[in-house]
């Protein structure tokens, strides 16, 4: 059963671009959470989703940032128009369901905005 | 505020030695505590989780322990090995709101010859 993946691991862009991040949960996994991890600091949730829905997007900037996890395919983090304090680690997690469940944690992903 | 603290923010220790790591939490309304591993440059890994009637969990040389009236947590690491050396993070769950985990900034543990 392969883990949460994430991918690319590493993504360069400079300012003003897009940056677009994967997270495919683990198998038969339906809820997927973003966290964020600036330099120095612990992790920040961002937002959690089920299929085709947002459920808690409280810790997500309001502006430039969007996330979705659709029916068929990976859960997509969406960075418009990135600045430099975009830069960190992104990381994803997933678990069966709510509750006391496990979330398990992908490899993240490293924005650097140059 | 939901916070969660952690001390020492690093740490050293000889390899084989035991050591403990502390965890003060401020989160309402509480749901579970948990402790993850993160090696560098990798996700964060659990080593255990604790409801609030569980006041101790062990995970092989990881034993972990609850006081949930002074909101305090402690991870004990027996018989260190340089493996051991990484990023120790407490996490706190509230309940409601989809299982939101609330993180410490971690204790850096380096375990040397």
């Amino acid at each position: 059963n392969a883990g949460v993946m994430q991918n690319p691991r590493h993504l360069v862009r400079r300012r003003g671009q897009e940056a677009r991040l994967r997270c495919s949960p683990m198998k038969g996994h339906s809820h997927v959470y973003w966290y964020r991890q600036l330099p120095e600091e612990g992790l920040k949730f961002m937002v959690y989703l089920q299929k085709e829905n947002i459920i808690d997007e409280s810790g997500m900037p309001k502006e430039r940032f969007s996330a979705e996890f659709p029916k068929e395919g990976p859960s997509i983090l969406r960075i418009q128009q990135v600045v430099r304090g975009d830069s960190a680690a992104y990381f994803c997690a997933s678990s069966p369901g709510q509750g006391v469940h496990e979330q398990y944690f992908g490899p993240g992903t490293r924005l650097t905005v140059t | 505020k939901n916070q969660v603290e952690q001390s020492p923010q690093s740490l050293i220790i000889l390899e084989g030695k035991n050591c403990t790591l502390q965890c003060n939490y401020t989160v309402s309304p509480f749901s579970n505590l948990r402790w993850y591993k993160q090696d560098t440059g990798r996700g964060p890994v659990s080593l255990t989780i604790m409801t609030f009637s569980e006041n101790t969990k062990s995970n092989g040389r990881y034993t972990a322990t609850l006081d949930a009236d002074t909101k305090q947590s402690s991870l004990h690491i027996t018989a260190s090995q340089l493996s051991d050396s990484a990023s120790y993070i407490c996490v706190v769950s509230t309940t409601g709101g989809g299982n939101k985990l609330t993180f410490g900034t971690g204790t850096q543990l380096k375990v040397e010859l």
